[in-house]
């Protein structure tokens, strides 16, 4: 068990690229989380994954947002046409099964800036 | 919609002594969990203690404990003999027993430990 993964660490993009990260869950753990924490602030909710099935998104999620996680294994959120609102720490979650009270693990985080 | 306000955006606390933080949530559900999380500068979120509603009996972590009053909607956290590796941003969190089970975060409390 090595934890959560999150790649790459920082990235620095011009507004208007596409940018893709990237999340590892802990193996066995069938629920994934992705939050956006801006400064000052505490994470939100963005969207959830049970295996390889999205459930949820929040309103948040712009259309300009998708997210994956083919195989319910590793899961990916993409940006396109980054704006510089979308500058923020992407955080990513994953716990092991419903009503499991010792929360969840996270990921270190990607620290994205939009310039 | 459930809230979870944190109204202290900074505490300072001697070294080797007490502090506590508050958090408040408003919710119409009966069960639920609360949790406070740690997370250090450009580090990952930490699980630093959580507490089922259900339970009247306040949760207890070596040094961290909770004063949870569920008719108040009212979770602080309590650190005893402060230690300069517990400076960091605590977050309250709250989640539901169904659904998603989505934390919702406070805006954080800054701890600073001074020597």
């Amino acid at each position: 068990d090595t934890g959560v993964s999150q790649n790459p660490r920082h990235k620095i993009t011009k507004r208007g690229q596409n940018v893709t990260f990237r999340c590892d869950p802990i193996s066995e753990h069938n629920r994934l989380y992705w939050y956006r924490q801006t400064l000052g602030q505490g994470p939100e909710f963005l969207t959830y994954f049970q295996n390889e099935a999205q459930l949820e998104k929040s309103r948040l999620l712009s259309d300009r947002f998708s997210a994956e996680r083919p195989k319910g294994s590793f899961s990916t959120l993409e940006i396109q046409r980054t704006e510089q609102g979308d500058s923020a720490m992407y955080l990513c979650a994953s716990s092991l099964f419903a009503g499991n009270n010792y929360g969840y693990t996270f990921g270190s985080g990607t620290r994205l800036t939009v310039v | 919609a459930q809230t979870v306000t944190q109204s202290q955006p900074e505490m300072s606390v001697q070294e080797a002594e007490t502090v506590t933080l508050s958090c408040t949530y408003d919710t119409s559900e009966s069960d639920y969990y609360l949790f406070w999380y740690k997370q250090p500068p450009s580090r990952q979120m930490i699980l630093v203690i959580r507490q089922e509603a259900y339970k009247q009996q306040n949760a207890t972590e070596n040094r961290f404990s909770v004063n949870f009053q569920k008719a108040a909607k009212s979770f602080s956290l309590k650190i005893s003999d402060s230690q300069l590796g517990d400076a960091a941003m605590y977050f309250c969190a709250y989640r539901g027993t169904s659904g998603t089970y989505k934390y919702i975060f406070g805006t954080g409390t800054r701890l600073k430990v001074l020597a």
